[in-house]
């Protein structure tokens, strides 16, 4: 079966810095990669969307990268502000909505 | 314009009771898919609703079921509950068959099953 799998160990940084999450998947082809967001108490925002025929997006500070043969995305934060601290989902998914996985999240915490 | 809306958003029911959730969507838009979210499995995927019609199903056992009204909003529901349905249990909604298209999530129902 489909496995994603990111940092379950919460990632720490200073505000300034450049945080890198890291969202790797087993035994599946997706179509497309999302990011989301999610802050305690809250339903996931939506950040930004990667297709399999694009290696790199950019949305603001947000950069996302997708690499279908090691099987993984990378989602950067630049100049990380103490605001960006939240839990982030990578989800994955076919063109037709068939079979769409969430990750488990990788908790950010951006220290001043 | 109006985010996702979910109600209720806590709920404590005992176990083999029925539950409903409801969920209303952004104005405009026709699908809506349901997730469950617990610590352990993180957001699982229960199925997705467009145009009144279940168009995806996750793994779930049948005792998890939903529909959709004309006006797109749309319901869950779950039979004999167990204990390890207590979850956090979102719905997003998109223009129009999710998946690659931006979800709204709304703020979730929190279901406590004692």
């Amino acid at each position: 079966s489909q496995k994603i799998e990111q940092n379950s160990e919460a990632l720490n940084i200073q505000e300034g810095k450049t945080a890198t999450l890291t969202c790797n998947y087993t035994n599946y082809s997706p179509a497309y990669l999302q990011w989301y967001r999610q802050d305690p108490g809250r339903g996931p925002v939506f950040l930004l969307l990667i297709r399999e025929n694009e290696k790199e997006k950019r949305k603001e500070r947000l950069q996302v990268t997708f690499d279908t043969t090691l099987k993984q995305s990378l989602f950067h934060i630049t100049a990380s502000q103490p605001a960006d601290s939240a839990t982030y989902l990578c989800a994955l998914g076919a063109y037709n909505f068939n079979k769409f996985y969430f990750g488990s999240g990788t908790k950010l915490n951006v220290k001043p | 314009k109006a985010g996702v809306t979910q109600t209720p958003r806590y709920l404590i029911k005992t176990r083999g009771q029925q539950v409903t959730l409801s969920c209303s969507p952004i104005s405009g838009h026709r699908s809506v898919s349901w997730y469950q979210q617990t610590p352990g499995q993180g957001l699982q995927f229960l199925f997705e609703y467009f145009s009144e019609t279940q168009r995806n199903k996750g793994n779930f056992p049948g005792r998890f079921s939903g529909r959709q009204f004309s006006n797109s909003r749309s319901e869950m529901n779950v039979s004999t509950l167990e204990l390890g349905d207590s979850a956090l249990y979102l719905c997003a909604s998109s223009l129009v068959t999710s998946g690659e298209n931006e979800q709204f999530f709304g703020p979730g129902t929190r279901l406590t099953v004692l």
